[in-house]
């Protein structure tokens, strides 16, 4: 089991750009929860998947920002356009029916 | 918005002491996990306490939780440097909704 992997580990762009952030979870897992960690605001749940349906996206801060889950093994989170306070490293987990979740390494974003 | 703090927010240590960290929250749960970050890392989960449990233990590991206080406690006992790490306390309102905690960062000196 390789683990919920997340693409590209660094990612480095202009304000404006569009960033797409890439996540493969876990076989067989069917949640799927992207969320932002910054120093100032923490770990924040931005948006989360059942069945590859949006539970609750609550989390997700402006309009910029759109998640997608089109089959149960991959999913992408979408910023368009970017700007400097996006900047923080947004993790990706899944989990199994409500089990505890398991962690992607990351995607580190920064914004100029 | 954050459901969890910790505190302490910073904790440094000698191996061989024990760590003990505190996580409070606002509102009625379905049950209370711990993860730990190393450094450059994705969270990894280290035990999970159901609301109806008041104490569990996993290795060096003992958590505490009184839903009556809205708090919760991780004890590392015997710590060792690689321990060094964040660890951070998730509630879970519904069965898959996970909100954490701002986090303790654990220093321990060889």
């Amino acid at each position: 089991d390789a683990g919920v992997i997340q693409s590209p580990r660094h990612e480095v762009t202009e304000m404006g750009q569009e960033v797409t952030l890439r996540c493969k979870p876990i076989s067989g897992h069917n949640s799927l929860f992207w969320y932002r960690q910054t120093m100032m605001r923490g770990l924040e749940l931005l948006i989360y998947f059942n069945n590859n349906v949006p539970i609750d996206d609550s989390g997700m801060p402006e309009d910029r920002f759109s998640a997608k889950m089109p089959n149960a093994s991959f999913s992408t989170l979408k910023i368009q356009p970017s700007e400097p306070r996006d900047s923080a490293v947004y993790f990706c987990a899944s989990s199994h029916r409500g089990s505890p979740l398991h962690f992607g390494n990351g995607t580190r974003l920064t914004v100029t | 918005s954050q459901q969890g703090e910790e505190d302490p927010q910073a904790l440094s240590i000698q191996e061989g002491e024990n760590a003990t960290m505190n996580c409070s929250y606002k509102t009625s749960i379905n049950n209370l996990q711990w993860y730990r970050q190393n450094s450059g890392r994705g969270l990894v989960h280290l035990i999970l306490i159901r609301s109806n449990e008041r104490e569990k233990h996993s290795g060096r590991l003992r958590v505490t939780l009184d839903t009556s206080k809205k708090s919760s406690s991780l004890l590392i006992t015997a710590s060792r440097a690689a321990d060094t790490a964040s660890y951070f306390c998730a509630t879970a309102v519904y069965t898959d909704k996970l909100i954490f905690g701002t986090g303790t960062r654990l220093q321990v000196f060889p």
